[in-house]
């Protein structure tokens, strides 16, 4: 079993809204990422943690706010975001964050900053 | 730095045809991972494949596969007997078999259409 889960699956929110997105795994893997996605552009690497512990932050706005509580289940906290924030959010997955391993996403979250 | 590069933005290939996806990558390292990931329009990545650069046969995945060559940076997917579920993004990524290697890096993608 490969799934990595997420929700909610769309969210639409004004700018002075505070909203979470959540995804969880239940495959035992120990690395966890958030994604940003623009149509038709890969995916740009947000935040990594690795043993529930953030390893990368890729300068990411303090507007985005994420958070491990353990090791299957992975949050990003929004608050204040603005209309270029609008994008699609990947979870992803890995057995280990250290040393090369296949990360498996999610479907996503389709989010909407009005 | 590492870089990948896939220089077809968009494809299409009649049903049941063949068809090949091309990727380059540039990096000083000898020990890494290549990928193919689908993302169909319904969004969902996909892995397709996966191929470790220490061994030197092609990886296979049913009806795709890849022509790794380690020497030239170059990491092509072929897909056989296309179906109009293959449809989707295609995008290549790259990994480092390192500490701290955490990052995919991912081309650009390659749009791929299945025509009926």
């Amino acid at each position: 079993d490969t799934e990595v889960t997420q929700t909610p699956k769309h969210l639409v929110m004004g700018m002075t809204n505070k909203k979470s997105l959540k995804c969880e795994q239940h495959m035992g893997h120990r690395a966890m990422y958030w994604y940003k996605q623009k149509a038709k552009k890969p995916p740009e690497l947000m935040f990594v943690y690795s043993y529930e512990k953030l390893s990368i932050n890729e300068s990411v706005p303090s507007r985005f706010s994420p958070e491990c509580p353990n090791s299957s289940l992975l949050n990003l906290h929004l608050h204040a975001l603005q209309p270029e924030d609008s994008a699609l959010y990947l979870c992803a997955s890995s057995r280990q964050a250290v040393g090369a391993d296949t990360q498996y996403f999610g479907p996503g979250t389709r989010l909407t900053v009005l | 730095a590492q870089t990948v590069t896939q220089s077809q933005p968009e494809m299409s290939v009649q049903e049941a045809e063949t068809v090949t996806l091309s990727c380059t990558y540039d990096t000083s390292e000898n020990n890494y991972y290549l990928f193919w990931y689908k993302q169909p329009p319904s969004r969902q990545m996909i892995l397709v494949i996966r191929q470790e650069a220490y061994k030197q046969q092609n990886a296979t995945e049913n009806r795709f596969s890849v022509n790794f060559q380690k020497a030239a940076k170059s990491f092509s997917l072929k897909i056989s007997d296309s179906q109009l579920g293959d449809t989707a993004m295609y995008f290549c990524a790259f990994t480092l078999v390192q500490g701290g290697s955490e990052k995919l890096v991912f081309g650009k993608g390659t749009k791929l259409t299945v025509n009926p």
